[in-house]
């Protein structure tokens, strides 16, 4: 059973990078076919597709945020990061890693989120 | 503002069959790219509920389904029960935004 976890500071400040790793274990992160994501969600909001990254290295990213999003993989220690430059207050929020399946663009599986406040 | 437009709530009582719609546009359902469902429950992380516009995956109850027609999609669920009070997401792949995963800004289910 493939698991995901992130981890990371839980306080950024205005202006900084906000550096999120997911650890995903129960299989490699570097077999089969799989994109692998980030996701956000503010409070009581909806959720936001940041962006992905495949086994290749490969990535994409949401068109509003690609100015200041880098997502990259390290097969070695099985974890993909996110890296969400010059954040604000608007980039609080509750951050998700999740894997899309096989079958398609869906995410199949979803590490529990970590939330990430950004204040002075 | 949501590529795909989801209402914010719908209700009904125990028993009851309730749907949910999911409107998209020519760039994303209308393409003919797959919709995808997630049920989130409160402080939790959202769980695939439909994947491939009307496929279960192993565990989730019949009472669940999905349909797709044109650019919309639909989720119902039949026989509500009280524990399906949740947030629930479309989801799609749009070809416009550069090759962007989109969600709709979800529909709050109340289990009257």
């Amino acid at each position: 059973q493939v698991q995901l976890q992130e981890s990371g500071p839980g306080l950024v400040k205005p202006s900084q990078t906000l550096s999120l790793t997911c650890t995903v274990s129960g299989g490699s992160i570097s077999s089969g076919s799989y994109y692998w994501s980030w996701i956000r969600q503010p409070a009581g909001k909806g959720l936001e597709w940041i962006g992905r990254i495949y086994t290749s290295g490969s990535t994409n990213y949401n068109p509003s945020l690609k100015s200041r999003v880098t997502i990259s993989v390290d097969t070695s220690k099985n974890q993909f990061s996110l890296k969400l430059s010059s954040v604000t207050a608007a980039d609080t929020a509750v951050y998700y890693c999740a894997r899309e399946g096989s079958s398609g663009t869906n995410f199949d599986y979803w590490g529990q989120g970590t939330l990430v406040t950004v204040s002075s | 503002q949501s590529v795909l437009t989801q209402p914010p709530s719908v209700s009904g009582a125990p028993g009851q069959r309730v749907t949910i719609s999911c409107t998209g546009s020519s760039s994303n359902i209308g393409a003919g790219y797959d919709v995808h469902w997630y049920q989130q429950l409160p402080g939790t992380a959202p769980k695939l509920l439909i994947y491939g516009n009307s496929n279960r995956p192993s565990g989730v109850p019949d009472r669940f389904s999905g349909s797709k027609s044109g650019t919309s999609a639909s989720l119902a669920i039949t026989g509500l029960q009280a524990e399906d009070e949740a947030d629930y997401y479309c989801q799609s792949y749009d070809s416009s935004l550069s090759g962007s995963l989109v969600f709709g800004g979800g529909t709050k289910l109340t289990v009257l």
